[in-house]
């Protein structure tokens, strides 16, 4: 089966740099993503690693480290839009995206 | 076009009846995925299809009945549900191959209430 383990809430600052970090156990991997969900929103997609090291989008970048099974997301000038749920996903063996538990971002001002 | 479109956005149904949730992409995306969501928690795997044919069913029960009549089209049919299968549904497609970008898009959803 697959877990993945992320940290429930994070509270960051306006400005502020926030790392979410996710663990994970898969059989067969492809890669690790992430989605942001606002409250009553869709998931969309920000970012995958399929390969070790740091891609980087804008405001955020993303890291993977296949060896340890880990990866983060890094958040940079945080801003109030931010506030919402991260999630971590991985496409694994059977090529269907699971996701890690979220984690609840919120940004103050 | 990189929408995903779900109709109904709201959907109430009793518990006796017969109803479908519809997506369509038009990205030329040969997956299509069905994931149910409940309030705070993950998106939960329900069913893949690939090239229109079901990959994946992760034990749902049979009172869900996905149908893919073609590549653009997915559906799910629902009967005889319970009030805990109350939840949002959310359809997502992506790329079905072994390249980098697996970018799943979801589509807005439909928040269906049993009573």
């Amino acid at each position: 089966g697959q877990s993945l383990e992320q940290p429930s809430e994070v509270t960051a600052v306006e400005g502020a740099i926030v790392q979410i970090n996710c663990t994970y156990q898969t059989s067969g991997f492809y890669g690790l993503s992430w989605y942001q969900q606002h409250d009553g929103g869709a998931p969309t997609f920000l970012s995958y690693n399929a390969l070790d090291g740091l891609e980087e989008t804008g405001r955020f970048s993303s890291f993977l480290s296949r060896s340890d099974s880990y990866g983060y997301l890094l958040l940079q000038e945080l801003q109030m839009k931010d506030s919402a749920s991260y999630f971590c996903a991985v496409m694994e063996g059977r090529r269907a995206l699971t996701f890690g538990s979220g984690t609840r971002l919120q940004v103050q001002p | 076009d990189t929408e995903v479109t779900q109709t109904p956005k709201h959907l109430v149904m009793g518990m006796t009846n017969k109803k479908s949730l519809k997506c369509e992409q038009h990205m030329g995306h040969r997956a299509m995925y069905w994931y149910k969501q409940k309030a705070k928690k993950p998106p939960e795997l329900m069913f893949v299809y690939s090239y229109e044919k079901l990959s994946i069913n992760e034990s749902v029960p049979s009172r869900f009945s996905p149908e893919c009549p073609n590549s653009s089209l997915l559906n799910l049919h629902l009967h005889a549900l319970q009030p805990e299968d109350s939840a949002l549904y959310l359809c997502a497609s992506s790329q079905r191959d072994r390249g980098r970008n697996t970018e799943a898009f979801f589509g807005q959803g439909t928040r269906l209430t049993v009573v």
